[in-house]
């Protein structure tokens, strides 16, 4: 079946630091990648998205290339910030018109000043 | 618009105790989502429906729990009798499955059973 995963956290960076989070990926189908955000004591709220291979989706300074040639989808900030500090979910659409995604198990980001 | 509401936030109830939980998707989405979330097993989904029914509940772990979607705008999760092992931030989430698949996550219930 399809799955999801993510690099083990936690990662601890200092500010303006580089950021990768590796996310590779199984799927029969041609999903959609996600990149959701989980501030402490919030929901997870989506970071970006991309529908099709070779997209690149990008929001507050993230970003991340949908390659399929790889079955990647990693997770970039070129500096990060204290407040990026939070657990990052990569995800995928499953297979079918389902509306169901599935997710990895989560990266912990701590950002230190 | 609103979001995904969630209520009530915070629950704290002994064991044995019935304990439910609500949901009102975003308007126009016509798939919603539960998902529980504890430190040790990580985000798990519960179950889901699509347009009110049921899809899948294999992730419902066990007959003590039982969720409900009366309508397109409300749907509840049920745990009878609860357990403090069923501790947990409970989410729901949202979605058109035909669109762009992203789901819209409630801020959550955070469930203390004693």
């Amino acid at each position: 079946g399809d799955s999801v995963t993510q690099m083990e956290g936690p990662v601890t960076l200092s500010e303006e630091a580089f950021l990768t989070i590796n996310c590779t990926y199984t799927a029969t189908g041609y999903p959609s990648l996600f990149w959701y955000v989980q501030y402490p004591g919030e929901g997870l709220q989506l970071l970006l998205k991309a529908t099709k291979a070779d997209d690149k989706g990008s929001n507050k300074g993230f970003e991340a290339t949908y390659r399929k040639e790889t079955t990647s989808f990693h997770l970039e900030k070129g500096s990060v910030q204290v407040s990026d500090s939070a657990v990052y979910f990569c995800a995928l659409s499953e297979t079918g018109n389902t509306g169901k995604l599935i997710f990895g198990q989560g990266t912990t980001l701590q950002v230190k000043p | 618009d609103a979001g995904v509401i969630q209520s009530p936030r915070h629950e704290v109830t002994e064991m044995g105790q019935e304990v439910t939980l609500r949901c009102k998707p975003i308007s126009g989405h016509n798939s919603l989502f539960w998902y529980r979330q504890t430190m040790m097993r990580g985000l798990e989904l519960l179950i889901y429906f699509n347009n009110n029914v049921p899809i899948d509940d294999s992730g419902m772990p066990e007959d003590r729990f039982s969720a409900k979607m009366p309508n397109a705008s409300f749907s509840t999760l049920k745990i009878q009798p609860s357990e403090p092992r069923d501790s947990a931030v409970y989410f729901c989430a949202s979605t058109t499955p035909e669109g762009s698949k992203t789901q819209y996550f409630g801020p959550g219930t955070r469930l203390l059973v004693l």
